[in-house]
Formats: C-alpha cells, sequence, structure tokens
C-alpha cells in the first residue's frame, strides 16, 4: 500500500499569506492520479486539484498543485478567510487508493 | 446538477450489517463513465477509501475490507448501496458516497454524508 504523509500537520498563517502545503508518497507514482481535497467542519471534503496540478470547476486560481514522483505541492498564493480548513492529498492509481492524513490550516 | 444522498440507520449493533444507500439525482447511475464509491472517515480522523462500483457491475474494494463489503447498484431507483457485515466500533463514521472518473478511487462529487455508530 503507497503511503502519503503529509506535512506539516498544522500551518498558521495569517491572511494575506501564502500557504504551501506537502505531501510524499513512499513509492513514485503516476501524477494523473494525485488529487487535494479541502474540508472544512461539519462539510464533505472538496475536490480542489485532480492530476496534480488541474485545478476543479469553480475552484479559485490561487490554488494551485505542482509536483510528480513521490512529491507533491499545494500551494494557496493569497489566504482568504474561507480557506482555513482541513486538507488531504490522495492518490488514486493503484489499489488500494489512499489519503494522507491531513494538514490543517489554521489562522495565526 | 450531480446531488449524491446518503440514507440508512444512524446506529448498528456490534456484529451486525451496515447498510446504507445512495441516491442519486442529476445524472444517471446507468453511465458506464463514472465509478460510484464510498469512503468513510472516523470522527475526529482521516479519509479512507472503501470501493467502488462502475455500472456493469464491476466493483472495487479495499484489500483490507474485501470480505465484509459489498456495493451494488439498483438502475430502476438511481441508487447504489453499500453493506458492511460483522461491524465493530472500528466501523464507527461519516460514511460518503462520491462519483469519480479516471479510476475506481477518483472522487470528483461527494454527498453530504451519514454518521453511523456501532454500538450495542
Amino acid at each position: 500500500e503507497i503511503v502519503l504523509t503529509q506535512s506539516p500537520g498544522t500551518l498558521s498563517l495569517s491572511p494575506g499569506e501564502r500557504a504551501t502545503l506537502s505531501c510524499r508518497t513512499s513509492q513514485s507514482i503516476n501524477s494523473y492520479y494525485f488529487a487535494w481535497f479541502q474540508q472544512k467542519p461539519g462539510q464533505a471534503p472538496r475536490l480542489l486539484i485532480y492530476g496534480a496540478t488541474n485545478r476543479d470547476i469553480g475552484i479559485p486560481d490561487r490554488f494551485s498543485g505542482s509536483g510528480s514522483g513521490t512529491d507533491f505541492t499545494l500551494t494557496i498564493s493569497r489566504l482568504e478567510p474561507e480557506d482555513f480548513a482541513v486538507y488531504y492529498c490522495q492518490h488514486y492509481g493503484t489499489s488500494p487508493y489512499s489519503f494522507g492524513q491531513g494538514t490543517k490550516l489554521e489562522i495565526k | 446538477q450531480l446531488q449524491l444522498q446518503e440514507s440508512g440507520p444512524g446506529q448498528v449493533k456490534p456484529s451486525e450489517t451496515l447498510s446504507l444507500t445512495c441516491s442519486v439525482s442529476g445524472d444517471s447511475i446507468s453511465s458506464a463513465s463514472y465509478y460510484w464509491g464510498w469512503i468513510r472517515q472516523p470522527p475526529g480522523k482521516g479519509l479512507e477509501w472503501i470501493g467502488s462500483i462502475q455500472y456493469g457491475g464491476n466493483t472495487y474494494y479495499k484489500p483490507s475490507l474485501k470480505s465484509r463489503v459489498t456495493i451494488s447498484v439498483d438502475t430502476s431507483m438511481n441508487q447504489f448501496s453499500l453493506k458492511v457485515t460483522s461491524v465493530t466500533a472500528a466501523d464507527t463514521a461519516m460514511y460518503y458516497c462520491t462519483r469519480g472518473v479516471s479510476s475506481p478511487g477518483a472522487a470528483g462529487y461527494w454527498g453530504q454524508g451519514t454518521l453511523v455508530t456501532v454500538s450495542s
């Protein structure tokens, strides 16, 4: 099973700042099958990025994804108040499909 | 607009079977383009992919859950279902139904989720 490790566990930033979230996989994966999700309290996760770099419909362009192989990054260029949430990475190329443990982005 | 809505008992006794249904509106579950799946999240914890199904009957399950999980489709009702047998407290979680493309593990659309507690 491919293990996804996200860092940091918690990221404390202020609105307007830049956020950089990392996800490392235990073995190299096809970036076509890599995603980022956002989850706010009491809500279902929401797809932000698929194929490592493609924003889903309606996702603001301040969200961007990058990476390949075993190292992937989600960048939020300028944080808005509504961006403070938990973020999960996922690979969905080979079973069992797995998620990272999450990064909590909190207001500093 | 696609909407997914989970339904089922909020509490199940240990050793019994958990049964949930996902009602789909705004799209046909008969489309072969999509994977209809289930993901769960224990309270305060992360996400776990359970399995998915394609119209036509192809099913995909997490290996560690495969012996206890069944996912099926009811095209007449435009819904799909999840059954988990021999449940324990470890199966207590928010259960989400999803729709994805490109892979059995993809999850582009999510239902709002339903909490299932395993307790006597």
